[in-house]
């Protein structure tokens, strides 16, 4: 089985805060990804990740940045937290070049205040 | 550019009810085509997909979708649901070579 985990179930920050989010998979898988879920918005994506050091804007990249040093591990970097960065973070992983079935970790659910 | 609809965010269905939660995609292109499903405080998991080959798909759960192509829809069903079926499903879309553009989601309610 694929396992996709990620550091924290939930975290509470305050706003200014540089907050690191953690993602590591087990399946030597080369893409990975960072979501944000907010209720009746679906999926956002954020940043991907397609190979060591290689990184990709998604559709929300601002305020945001990620680091992916060793291929199992793909950080979500919030610089400077804000209220409005308080959402739901999902990161996934897939193998191959046709990123199609995605393997999710559990979410980390991140409030600041 | 790509879409996904889902047209309802909420689906309230009696325990042992039918059910299908709509979903329609808009693209120019050949798609594949995704359901996922999340449950409460869990990460998302994939429920089945089209790729290609026969329109009807069924996934794990008892859950099925039909791809549809002239009414750019990808529908779930389930015949019989179980109150184990509240989730929030996702339906997604990719172009062959593109990341996923998601769908809204749709909430499950099973009443009992």
């Amino acid at each position: 089985d694929v396992k996709v985990t990620q550091s924290s179930r939930y975290l509470v920050k305050r706003t200014g805060e540089k907050v690191f989010l953690e993602c590591v998979q087990d399946m030597d898988h080369e893409n990975m990804f960072w979501y944000r879920q907010d209720p009746g918005l679906g999926l956002r994506l954020i940043y991907f990740s397609y190979d060591v050091k290689m990184k990709e804007k998604g559709d929300i990249p601002e305020g945001y940045s990620v680091s992916r040093e060793k291929k199992e591990r793909f950080s979500l970097i919030l610089e400077s937290a804000s209220t409005n960065q308080t959402s739901m973070y999902l990161c996934a992983s897939t193998g191959g070049w046709r990123s199609y079935e995605q393997y999710f970790g559990p979410g980390t659910r991140l409030t600041v205040t | 550019a790509q879409s996904v609809t889902q047209l309802d965010s909420q689906v309230p269905v009696f325990e042992e009810a039918p059910v299908e939660l709509r979903c329609n995609y808009s693209s120019s292109v050949s798609v594949y085509l995704f359901w996922y499903v999340q449950y409460p405080n869990q990460g998302l998991q994939l429920l089945l997909k089209y790729l290609s080959g026969s329109t009807l798909v069924k996934g794990i759960n008892g859950f099925e979708a039909e791809f549809n192509k002239s009414q750019t829809s990808f529908h779930l069903r389930k015949p019989s649901v179980h109150i184990s079926d509240t989730a929030e499903y996702f339906c997604a879309v990719s172009e062959p070579e593109y990341q996923l553009i998601w769908g809204a989601g749709t909430k499950l309610i099973i009443k009992p």
